[in-house]
């Protein structure tokens, strides 16, 4: 069974700083990987996501990530943080090829400071 | 399309007391999950839908819950009995077979059982 690890429990910045949330990742096959947003009171949205091909993914609002096999990895970046990325980011994996169930890390409360 | 549907929004209710959380998908997705979420857990998927069968039950935490969907619009998550343990935010979430791992989520019901 796949699982999930963010370490970062919750992460404080300033505005402009960079930013860099881990994810590592436990299963032995190939992997679909996911970052999710929750902005407080709201649903969580994709962010990200990575099936194949270029390691370095590009999402919305200026995020990226990186797929390391070798590391078992897919953290998130921002060069420059808004106070408005506020939020709880939650990496996830779903093996592919006919199984649905996406199993998510416990998250990483992010806060920023204006 | 309003996205995903849940209700209610918040619900309390007492232990031992029968409670019944209603999610409305996207419509045309496939499939259809339901997690949990709190604090010592995290995000916990507990079970999901393709076209309206049951695929995967193994994250329902016991018999008092149960997932139902009687049609491709429609699915109920019951908790009967419930118990002070069951406190949660509850997430309905759709996806496409073609877009694999890109959930929708509704907003979710944060129940308290007292």
């Amino acid at each position: 069974a796949q699982s999930v690890s963010q370490h970062n429990h919750h992460v404080i910045l300033s505005e402009a700083a960079s930013l860099e949330l881990g994810c590592n990742y436990s299963y032995g096959g190939t992997v679909n990987l996911f970052w999710y947003v929750q902005y407080p009171g709201q649903h969580l949205q994709l962010l990200l996501k990575y099936f194949s091909g270029d390691p370095l993914v590009k999402g919305i609002k200026g995020f990226e990530a990186e797929f390391i096999k070798s590391k078992f990895s897919f953290n998130l970046r921002k060069p420059s943080v808004q106070w408005s990325d506020t939020a709880e980011y939650f990496c996830a994996v779903n093996a592919p090829f006919g199984n649905e169930k996406l199993t998510f890390g416990t998250g990483t409360r992010l806060t920023i400071i204006p | 399309d309003a996205g995903v549907i849940q209700s209610p929004r918040h619900e309390v209710t007492e232990m031992g007391q029968e409670v019944t959380l209603r999610c409305k998908p996207i419509s045309g997705h496939d499939y259809l999950f339901w997690y949990r979420q709190t604090m010592m857990r995290g995000l916990e998927l507990l079970i999901y839908f393709n076209n309206n069968v049951p695929i995967d039950d193994s994250g329902m935490p016991e018999d008092r819950f149960s997932a139902k969907m009687p049609n491709a619009s429609f699915s109920t998550l019951k908790i009967q009995p419930s118990e002070p343990r069951d406190s949660a935010v509850y997430f309905c979430a759709s996806s496409l077979e073609r877009d694999r791992g890109k959930a929708f989520f509704g907003q979710g019901t944060r129940l308290t059982v007292v």
